[in-house]
């Protein structure tokens, strides 16, 4: 059974400092890891993609990933009343074909 | 560039009658996602299309969910008869061809039905 988990929060953290969410997976064959945010009634929207381990950032976002732990991260800095969202974790196992296998998300609240 | 249009926006029906869904993908996009999503379930996989081709639905919940891809800029969910526990934000979301590496999905706004 191929997972992808991720703690559902609620996580709750003060306006300006750094949220950090996590994600696990199964498949050790995962080539490709992405971060959607998703707003309350609204859609999941892609904020970073990653390929390659290490660190890739992108304004006040930075995705990590290790691919020999089988996490992969999402940090926010500085973060904003704005940022507060549901943020889903989404893999591309190497057998899955074309689908993503979808976390059950974290849902992230910034206090001001 | 447009996105990806779901229509209707909301749907409000009682149990019993056919609800359709419609998605436009994104231009040149050659994957096409069916989700649904519940508090209960999180987001799950219906159905997804490549090149206008089913390939997996082993998603769709059971005989009242049908979908078709008649061409590559359209794309239909089809619920008949509706039940009460189908409500729920289903949405569409289209995919480029990979090339190697899976590009991510983009999701358009999502149809809320709600089956009384």
């Amino acid at each position: 059974q191929k997972e992808v988990e991720q703690n559902s929060g609620p996580l709750s953290v003060p306006e300006g400092a750094i949220a950090s969410l996590n994600c696990t997976y199964s498949d050790r064959g995962s080539q490709s890891f992405f971060w959607y945010r998703q707003y309350s009634g609204k859609s999941p929207e892609l904020i970073m993609s990653i390929y390659s381990n290490g660190d890739k950032e992108d304004g006040r976002f930075t995705a990590q990933l290790n691919k020999a732990s089988q996490y992969v991260s999402l940090l926010i800095r500085d973060s904003q009343p704005s940022d507060s969202a549901t943020y889903l974790c989404a893999v591309n196992m190497w057998d899955s074909n074309y689908q993503l296998i979808w976390g059950a998300g974290t849902k992230l609240i910034i206090k001001p | 560039d447009a996105g990806v249009i779901q229509s209707p926006r909301h749907e409000v029906t009682e149990m019993g009658q056919e609800v359709t869904l419609r998605c436009k993908p994104i231009s040149g996009h050659d994957y096409l996602f069916w989700y649904r999503q519940t508090m209960m379930r999180g987001l799950e996989l219906l159905i997804y299309f490549n090149n206008n081709v089913p390939i997996d639905d082993s998603g769709m919940p059971e005989d009242r969910f049908s979908a078709k891809m008649p061409n590559a800029s359209f794309s239909t969910l089809k619920i008949q008869p509706s039940e009460p526990r189908d409500s729920a934000v289903y949405f569409c979301a289209s995919q480029g061809k990979p090339g190697g590496i899976s590009q991510p999905q983009h999701f358009g706004d999502g149809t809320r039905l709600s089956i009384l």
